[in-house]
């Protein structure tokens, strides 16, 4: 079945500076890529994601990057701000098996002011 | 975007008991649900997925007898720990999928704290 891999686990940044966090996956027939954000005692919400007919995609400060050939994306967060900090985790889905995620082990950003 | 609510957010109860958390999807109609776990500073966990007015599936190593699923309504998912143990205790997290949701969009609700003492 489908793993995915998520590094960093753990990310401290300035506010202003960029963040970068990368997964890969092992299923080539994977065709979802969300991102999410969760922080601390509530759910995790969707804050971007990406197709399998995508390269990349952009929300504001957030960007997604895919290497389908590679199976690896990245979350790209610019001008950080101290609310940026919180849990983010990848996930990886396949639609021809029942749409389950496959959570990456999550990176703690915090972002210092 | 669409909106998943739990009920409880906390609960705490004894050792033995069984409790319920309900999953709704409060805009939409989810064909599919699923239900995750998440222990402190760790992933999620898928558990199950349910799918309306079929039985749910269980992911390898889940106890089906012990995390009773019901997917009665397009709506409505519910979660039934039976025999709580210390173990069991955990973040459960609930989301949803509309029959219109594009590729896999999941919706996530905001979780239930059970803590079982």
């Amino acid at each position: 079945g489908e793993n995915v891999e998520q590094h960093p686990s753990t990310l401290s940044v300035q506010e202003g500076d960029s963040a970068v966090i990368k997964c890969t996956y092992s299923d080539s027939a994977s065709n979802y890529f969300p991102w999410y954000k969760q922080e601390l005692g509530k759910g995790p919400q969707l804050i971007i994601d990406i197709r399998s007919n995508v390269g990349e995609k952009k929300d504001q400060r957030i960007a997604v990057t895919l290497n389908k050939t590679a199976k690896h994306f990245s979350l790209h967060i610019t001008e950080t701000q101290p609310e940026d900090s919180a849990v983010y985790f990848c996930a990886a889905s396949t639609y021809n098996q029942g749409g389950k995620l496959i959570f990456g082990q999550g990176t703690e950003l915090s972002v210092k002011p | 975007g669409a909106v998943v609510s739990q009920h409880p957010s906390r609960v705490i109860c004894k050792s033995g008991t069984s409790v319920k958390i309900e999953c709704r999807s409060l805009d939409f109609q989810a064909t599919t649900m699923f239900w995750y776990r998440q222990f402190p500073k760790q992933s999620l966990m898928l558990m199950a997925t349910s799918n309306e007015g079929s039985k749910a599936t269980y992911e390898q190593g889940v106890e089906k007898d012990k995390f009773l699923i019901n997917h009665a309504s397009l709506t409505l998912s519910t979660l039934t720990v039976t025999s709580a143990h210390p173990e069991d205790s955990s973040f459960y997290i609930c989301s949803a999928r509309g029959p219109t949701s594009s590729y896999n969009e999941q919706f996530f609700g905001p979780g239930t704290r059970l803590t079982v003492l």
